[in-house]
C-alpha cells in the first residue's frame, strides 16, 4: 500500500459544480497536510495547508481533514474553468520532506 | 524576489551523456529540495539540503545522480550517463527555517533522454 493514496481522475464537472477530490493515507505519524494545485508544465502550487482534524476554508476552498479514518479532502465551491488543474495532496511526517499522492486532474467546462 | 528559478526549463539529450541543471532558490530560504515528477505522477522525493549540507537523500538518487549546493545558495542536480528511464520533470523548491509548511516550487525543468 503506497503512503498516499489518490484518484487520478480525470474528474470533469460543468462550472459552477462543488467539487469534492480526496485522498487517503497510511501513516499516522503524518502531521500536515497540504493541497498543492498543478497547471499544465507548471510547478506545483501551495493552495492549503492543515495540521489538526477539522475544516480550513480560504475562499471558494475548504480543507478537511479526518486524522481518525485517515482521510483528507478538498472541496471546490462554485467552480470555474481556471479552476481545471491537477490537485495533488501532500502530507508531511513533521518538519520534514513531503510526500505526494498520484495528483487528481480536474476540468471544469464552461 | 520573482519565487523558484530553474534553468533550463527543457532538455534534450541523447542517452549517455550528462545534463546539469540549475536552481536557484527563494533568498531568504535556507533549505532546498529536488523531486522528480514523471507523467501521471506525484512529485517523488529526490534530495534535500539545509544551507550547503546535504541532509537527505532517496534511494531514488542512484549514483549516476548527484546535487551540490555551494555556498548555501543555488543548487545543481547532475546526472551522469543518462537513460531514457531518466525521462522527467525535475522540479526544485525551498522553504525557510520557521515552521513555514509547504513548499515554493520552481517551474521545474523536462529532460527527454533520446
Amino acid at each position: 500500500q503506497k503512503e498516499v493514496e489518490q484518484d487520478p481522475g480525470p474528474l470533469s464537472v460543468p462550472e459552477g459544480a462543488i467539487v469534492s477530490l480526496n485522498c487517503t493515507y497510511s501513516n499516522s505519524a503524518f502531521q500536515y497536510f497540504m493541497w498543492y494545485r498543478q497547471y499544465s508544465r507548471k510547478g506545483p502550487e501551495l493552495l492549503m495547508y492543515t495540521y489538526s482534524s477539522g475544516n480550513k476554508e480560504d475562499g471558494r476552498f475548504t480543507a478537511q481533514v479526518d486524522k481518525s479514518s485517515k482521510y483528507i479532502s478538498l472541496f471546490i465551491r462554485d467552480s470555474q474553468p481556471s479552476d481545471s488543474a491537477t490537485y495533488l495532496c501532500a502530507i508531511q511526517p513533521g518538519y520534514s520532506t513531503l510526500t505526494f499522492g498520484k495528483g487528481t486532474m480536474l476540468l471544469v467546462s464552461p | 524576489d520573482t519565487g523558484v528559478s530553474q534553468d533550463p526549463r527543457h532538455k534534450i539529450t541523447k542517452r549517455g551523456q550528462n545534463v546539469t541543471f540549475r536552481c536557484d532558490p527563494i533568498s531568504e530560504h535556507n533549505r532546498l529540495y529536488w523531486y522528480r515528477q514523471t507523467l501521471g505522477q506525484g512529485p517523488e522525493f529526490l534530495t534535500y539540503f539545509q544551507n550547503e549540507a546535504q541532509l537527505e537523500k532517496s534511494r531514488l538518487l542512484s549514483d549516476r545522480f548527484s546535487a551540490e549546493r555551494p555556498k548555501g545558495s543555488f543548487s545543481t542536480l547532475e546526472i551522469q550517463r543518462t537513460e531514457q528511464g531518466d525521462s522527467a520533470m525535475y522540479l526544485c523548491a525551498s522553504s525557510g527555517q520557521v515552521a513555514d509548511y509547504g513548499y515554493t516550487f520552481g517551474s521545474g525543468t523536462r529532460l527527454t533522454v533520446v
